[in-house]
């Protein structure tokens, strides 16, 4: 039963350029949700797709979207990228809206130089 | 205030001991509570829920107290694997949820 996966495992990118980052849910979850880490921080939540629609959102700007395909997987893509959004993004899976007992990847280690 | 808090510690603690963590949340509307345990440069894992009448797996116990608004966790014949950071996760009607940043644990010989 494969579990969460994300891709790539390490990105650099210069700030102004555009980062997509992709997930493909635990078998069996429907429901995708994104967070970014920053180091010493708990993940913060960007947002959540189920039905391939965004059905909540925390506070992040507009630069932060994202999309769900049918087989259930997603990418996060951020624009502008700033010095800022360097961290840990993570994909979590679950099955019906809502983020009870979510399944996590390994995530995305993003550095913006 | 913060939506979340934990103390970030580090608790330090020899084998055998037994340790507790709180977590206090603000939004009085949360619905669901959750533990998750991280390892250094790795994922969160999800530890266990939280109900309200408690519930216990093994040596981990988690209480929920809505009165006081908060949740937390008391680990019992610690580990030296029990190491890692440990963040409450709170969820509200909207279901957005919101992690603490996490309360390190350090187990030592």
């Amino acid at each position: 039963d494969a579990g969460v996966t994300q891709s790539p495992t390490h990105l650099i990118k210069t700030r102004g350029q555009q980062v997509t980052l992709r997930c493909s849910p635990k078998s069996g979850h429907d429901t995708v949700s994104w967070y970014q880490q920053a180091l010493g921080q708990g993940p913060q939540f960007i947002f959540q797709y189920y039905e391939e629609e965004e059905r909540q959102r925390g506070n992040f700007p507009d630069r932060f979207s994202g999309h769900q395909f049918p087989n259930y997987s997603s990418e996060l893509n951020v624009n502008a990228l700033l010095l800022g959004d360097s961290a840990l993004y993570l994909c979590a899976s679950s099955y019906g809206q809502g983020t009870d007992e979510q399944y996590f990847g390994p995530g995305t280690r993003l550095t913006v130089t | 205030r913060k939506e979340v808090e934990q103390d970030p510690g580090p608790f330090n603690v020899p084998e055998g001991a037994t340790v507790a963590f709180n977590c206090t949340y603000s939004n009085s509307a949360s619905q669901s509570f959750f533990w998750y345990r991280q390892d250094c440069r790795k994922e969160p894992k999800l530890l266990m829920s939280v109900y309200s009448s408690g519930n216990e797996d093994g040596r981990f116990t988690a209480q929920l107290n809505r009165a006081s608004q908060y949740i937390s966790l008391l680990i019992r014949d610690s580990k030296l694997s029990d190491s890692a950071t440990y963040l409450c996760v709170v969820s509200g009607g909207s279901y957005i949820p919101t992690f603490g940043r996490g309360t390190s644990l350090i187990v030592h010989p």
